[in-house]
Order: C-alpha cells, then sequence, then structure tokens
C-alpha cells in the first residue's frame, strides 16, 4: 500500500503570494488532517476533511483553507504569505476516527 | 479543555540504557492514545496505540506503553536504546466526543550518547 504522498517536498515562496499544498490518502482513507510544524509552535492543528467535508478545524486565520475531492485527495491554501507561514505542513489520513493517522513526510514551506 | 503534556523537552541517555518517556493528558473519559516518531525532515511515524483492553502495548522498534488511568498517563519506554532510535517523540491523544480530533504534546527530542 502507497503511503500518505505529499507534493511538492519544498516550496520558497514570497510574502504576499499564495500557495497550494497537495496531498494523497492512502487508498480507501476517507480522512484527511493537515499540521503545521513549527520550532516555536510545535503541532498546530489546521483542518481535518471527512468524506469531502470539513469536520473539524484549528484556530487559523481564514488564509488557511482546504477541500478535499471526491478521491479523497485534499489540498490546502495558504493566501497572503506571511513570513510566520514558514513551516513544515504535515498532511495524515486515517481510515476512520478511531484509528490513528498515518502521516506524509510533509512539505516544508519557506516564506521569504 | 483537552491537553497533553510531556514534561520532558529533551531527554539524553547512553546507547543499552532503557528510556522512560512521559505523557499525560487532560481528558474526562479514556482517550484514544498514540506515541508517534519523527526523524528530522520527515512526517510522523506510528509507534503504537492504545484503545482499550491490556493497559500495556506493545509497539514497533522495541517499544512498549502502559496507560495508567488513575495517573492519566501513556509512558513510553524501551528497555535497551539503540543510537538510531535518536529522534523527537510526540505523544497524542484521539479525543471521541469531537470525532476523534487529535492533541499533541509538544514532543521530547531524544538524544543517544554512543
Amino acid at each position: 500500500k502507497a503511503g500518505v504522498t505529499q507534493t511538492p517536498r519544498y516550496l520558497i515562496k514570497t510574502r504576499g503570494q499564495q500557495v497550494t499544498l497537495s496531498c494523497s490518502p492512502i487508498s480507501g482513507h476517507r480522512s484527511v488532517s493537515w499540521y503545521q510544524q513549527t520550532p516555536g509552535q510545535g503541532l498546530q492543528f489546521l483542518f481535518e476533511y471527512f468524506s469531502e467535508t470539513q469536520r473539524n478545524k484549528g484556530n487559523f486565520p481564514g488564509r488557511f483553507s482546504g477541500r478535499q475531492f471526491s478521491n479523497s485527495r485534499s489540498e490546502m491554501n495558504v493566501s497572503t504569505l506571511e513570513l510566520g507561514d514558514s513551516a513544515l505542513y504535515l498532511c495524515a489520513s486515517r481510515q476512520d476516527p478511531s484509528y490513528g493517522y498515518t502521516f506524509g513526510s510533509g512539505t516544508r514551506l519557506t516564506v521569504v | 479543555a483537552q491537553s497533553v503534556t510531556q514534561p520532558d523537552i529533551h531527554i539524553t541517555v547512553s546507547e543499552g540504557a532503557s528510556l522512560e518517556l512521559r505523557c499525560n493528558y487532560s481528558y474526562g473519559a479514556t482517550p484514544y492514545l498514540f506515541w508517534y516518531v519523527q526523524s528530522p525532515g520527515q512526517g510522523l511515524q506510528l509507534l503504537l496505540k492504545y484503545f482499550s483492553g491490556d493497559t500495556l502495548v506493545q509497539g514497533i522498534k522495541g517499544f512498549e506503553a502502559e496507560f495508567k488511568r488513575s495517573q492519566s498517563s501513556f509512558n513510553l519506554r524501551k528497555p535497551s536504546v539503540h543510537w538510531s532510535d535518536a529522534a523527537e517523540y510526540f505523544c497524542a491523544v484521539g479525543v471521541p466526543d469531537t470525532g476523534n480530533q487529535f492533541y499533541f504534546g509538544t514532543g521530547t527530542s531524544l538524544t543517544v550518547i554512543p
């Protein structure tokens, strides 16, 4: 079984730009969540999607958005990038809520 | 509010020594409990999980964890640490009444001395 695939692995953007990150979950996993990881704040929950519906949302500004497609693939978008958005963005999928997450390797976003 | 506490930010052990990483949670009922490991620049890998039943659970790479309800703890242990165990370790809880939303601890960084 292929794991959780995140693309791209690395990204450099300029302040004010927007970015879209992609996540392909493990086949059969309908739940996809996104996390932001920074040295200062640790792992922070962004949002969770299940069957194309956002089920939970973390405490992030509206510049952070996401969606899930019918094949369970998910994208997250960050608009009007700020320097503080530089982080490792992790996607994770699970079969259903009673299971643990399987994480992707992440997308390292650097905002300059 | 739910919370997960990993009181040790950084731990250093000698190769071959035993290891215990602490995790405490705050939640009214018994949540689902997990330990993950993260190597530099990588995602998180699931080491083990507890849902119910036997309070001592075995995981991959020789790790085990014990759930103690009375102490709201889920400590991770390994009898003999290998140099390759150096990494960041995260405890997480899944809270059933929030659709099993995950809450992560702040992590414990493990250094292994030869």
